[in-house]
């Protein structure tokens, strides 16, 4: 059971270049979300959808796009990005929006130079 | 004040200690109190959930919630060197969801053989 995969683990861009991190869950979960985590400020909800055709801002969703066309599927785009965005970015789902854990994948380490 | 305070660490202590982590929250509504573990270079698992006020046992493990001081705890009986980690609490109301989770920045413990 892979559970949530996130690609790249690493990726390194040069400030204004554009760039989708994948995230997909095999766990039928209608609850996906995106985080970023910086040092001294924890995590912070980027955007995140209860299920296919439906997303949502959460406290941070300045700069990043989100689309959920499967269930499975749950990708964070930047279109032109910004050194303030050098961050570790988690994805993570659930079964339902309410009385359910988060399940979090392994994390991409993105640079912007 | 921020809505969830937690001692960022690090906290070091010998193999086989019991071990105290804590949280301290603001907001009355919060109903709903997780600790995740983090281990460096993965994403956050987590480790107790809980509902309101009382304690709750699992294995080595045992989460106590506060609500009339505002005060979440983490007990480690017996700690291993493979309990060295980041320790997140997180928490939110009985009317929110996984979008409302509110997070601490986390405690790093070290376990010392």
């Amino acid at each position: 059971n892979a559970g949530v995969t996130q690609t790249p683990k690493f990726q390194v861009l040069k400030t204004g270049q554009s760039m989708t991190l994948q995230c997909a869950q095999d766990m039928n979960h209608e609850y996906m979300s995106w985080y970023r985590q910086d040092p001294g400020m924890g995590l912070r909800l980027i955007h995140y959808s209860v299920g296919a055709g439906i997303t949502d801002q959460g406290e941070v969703p300045n700069g990043y796009n989100v689309s959920r066309s499967t269930t499975e599927d749950f990708p964070l785009r930047l279109l032109s990005a910004a050194p303030s965005q050098t961050s570790v970015y988690f994805c993570a789902s659930s079964i339902g929006r309410y009385n359910s854990p988060l399940h979090f994948g392994n994390g991409t380490r993105l640079t912007v130079t | 004040q921020k809505e969830v305070e937690q001692d960022p660490g690090p906290l070091s202590v010998p193999e086989g200690a019991i071990v105290s982590l804590n949280c301290t929250y603001s907001n009355s509504a919060f109903q709903y109190f997780m600790w995740y573990r983090q281990y460096s270079r993965k994403g956050p698992e987590l480790l107790m959930y809980t509902y309101s006020s009382g304690n709750k046992e699992d294995g080595r493990f045992t989460a106590q919630v506060d609500k009339s001081s505002k005060y979440i705890s983490l007990f480690i009986r017996d700690s291993q060197p493979s309990d060295s980690a980041t320790y997140l609490c997180a928490m939110r109301g009985s009317g929110g969801g996984a979008d409302g989770l509110t997070f601490g920045k986390g405690t790093h413990l070290i376990i010392q053989p």
